[in-house]
């Protein structure tokens, strides 16, 4: 198993751009999250999923969308990027036990 | 709300023990633990639900007072492989075990 992945791992974007960071997980799992870290912070909940075609929004969704139409993908939108959105993005998956796989992350530098 | 977590930061030796604290205003249902080594995407350690009893992993062991609404992880006999920054996660008991993390607490263990 592959577990949870991220891409991409870094990106650059440039104020006002749009971009989609993209997370798969093949462990079946109904729960999926997306948080973002900033340097130093704990993780803060972006949106959440508790199962395909069902999405609801954490503590910082401002700014971003997502979509899930199947149990793997869970996409994290950002329309029009903005320098706070700079941050690591992490996507999760939960498994039976309540414990929440994470993914390697992707960096996002909004300048 | 965010979970307060004390302290801040620790620096051991290799051997010595630890506690870390949680701490919430808010009723809990249940506390999850998480380690992130830097650069890296957290793991997860465990939880402790309301109600259930401590828990232990490898020399790491944590518990939950439900009335006080405070969790503590023990490291004990620390090894140089326990440092990093360990985060707590609150559960208010919502659907979709939405996690508030707390903002860290970074140990260094030292040969």
């Amino acid at each position: 198993n592959a577990g949870v992945t991220q891409t991409p791992k870094f990106r650059i974007l440039k104020i006002g751009q749009s971009m989609t960071l993209q997370c798969t997980q093949d462990m079946n799992h109904n729960y999926m999250y997306w948080y973002r870290q900033d340097p130093g912070m704990g993780l803060k909940l972006i949106y959440y999923s508790v199962g395909a075609g069902i999405t609801d929004k954490g503590e910082v969704p401002n700014g971003y969308n997502v979509s899930r139409s199947t149990t793997e993908d869970f996409p994290l939108r950002l329309e029009l990027a903005a320098p706070s959105q700079t941050s690591v993005y992490f996507c999760a998956s939960e498994g039976q036990g309540a414990e929440q796989y994470f993914g390697p992350g992707t960096r996002l530098t909004v300048t | 709300q965010q979970p307060v977590q004390s302290p801040q930061a620790v620096i051991l030796r290799e051997g010595e023990d630890a506690v870390i604290n949680c701490s919430s205003s808010k009723a809990l249902y249940s506390v999850h633990w998480y380690r992130q080594k830097h650069g890296e995407a957290p793991v997860f350690l465990m939880i402790l639900l309301k109600g259930g009893e401590q828990k232990g992993h490898d020399k790491i062991s944590a518990s939950f007072n439900e009335k006080k609404q405070q969790s503590s992880l023990y490291l004990t006999a620390s090894q140089l492989s326990y440092s990093g920054t360990y985060f707590c996660g609150t559960d208010r008991g919502a659907a979709g075990n939405k996690l508030t993390f707390g903002g860290g607490t970074r140990v260094l263990v030292k040969p």
